[in-house]
């Protein structure tokens, strides 16, 4: 399964825009990249998912490199309830999520 | 409507004691999945089912043996509960194809004494 590389923690404070890096520099022409939050006690939540093109939803926008090995998860303006870890996965044939040690993102008032 | 459910929330039990955890979903996904935290907060995949059907069994100890009595339901039971069997149990739901996304319960958190 392709593995991707993600920083530590991030810092950001309330209400600015928060860019999450992600690389997987050997991602199969099938891997859809996924990214999951975990906040504090509760069970991963889904926020996007994308395969070439850049996605936008209600939550945040995913932007993928023209050659796929790296993506970065927008939030547009952040609040203290983003703060969580925030996982970015390979989706693909073996239909299982591997789970890394992702972001821990920390939100300042 | 909660998509998935996972009873109970909490389990406390003794070492040797076997227990059981259900999951349920409403989504209409055709695969279920059962993911491990442990205290490190790393998430494993242990087991997937899809229609009722083991596809992934991650080289867990076979004192562990999911059950799908369909497609909405996938339980987990657990013989001779060991103190490293502490960890949250996290139950999740989804359609096949990579193109969607999963759906996660709250988890189940297990304390073996």
């Amino acid at each position: 399964d392709a593995k991707t590389t993600q920083p530590n923690s991030m810092e950001s404070n309330e209400e600015e825009p928060v860019h999450l890096p992600c690389n997987h520099s050997t991602i199969s022409g099938t891997d859809y990249i996924h990214w999951y939050r975990q906040l504090p006690s509760q069970g991963p939540e889904y926020v996007i998912h994308g395969l070439t093109s850049n996605v936008n939803n209600r939550m945040a926008s995913l932007a993928i490199a023209e050659d796929r090995k790296s993506s970065t998860l927008i939030l547009h303006r952040a609040t203290l309830r983003d703060a969580a870890v925030y996982y970015c996965i390979l989706r693909g044939g073996t239909d299982k999520l591997i789970f890394g040690t992702g972001t821990r993102l920390q939100v300042f008032p | 409507d909660t998509a998935v459910s996972q009873t109970p929330k909490y389990l406390v039990t003794q070492m040797g004691n076997d227990k059981s955890i259900k999951c349920e979903q409403n989504l209409g996904h055709d695969t279920m999945y059962w993911y491990k935290q442990d205290s490190k907060k790393f998430l494993k995949i242990m087991f997937s089912y899809n229609n009722k059907e083991l596809i992934i069994n991650e080289t867990v100890p076979n004192r562990f043996s999911p059950k799908s009595p369909d497609k909405a339901h996938l339980n987990l039971h657990i013989n001779s509960l060991e103190l490293g069997d502490s960890a949250v149990y996290f139950c999740a739901s989804s359609h096949q194809p990579p193109n969607y996304g999963y759906t996660f319960g709250s988890g189940t958190r297990l304390t073996v004494v």
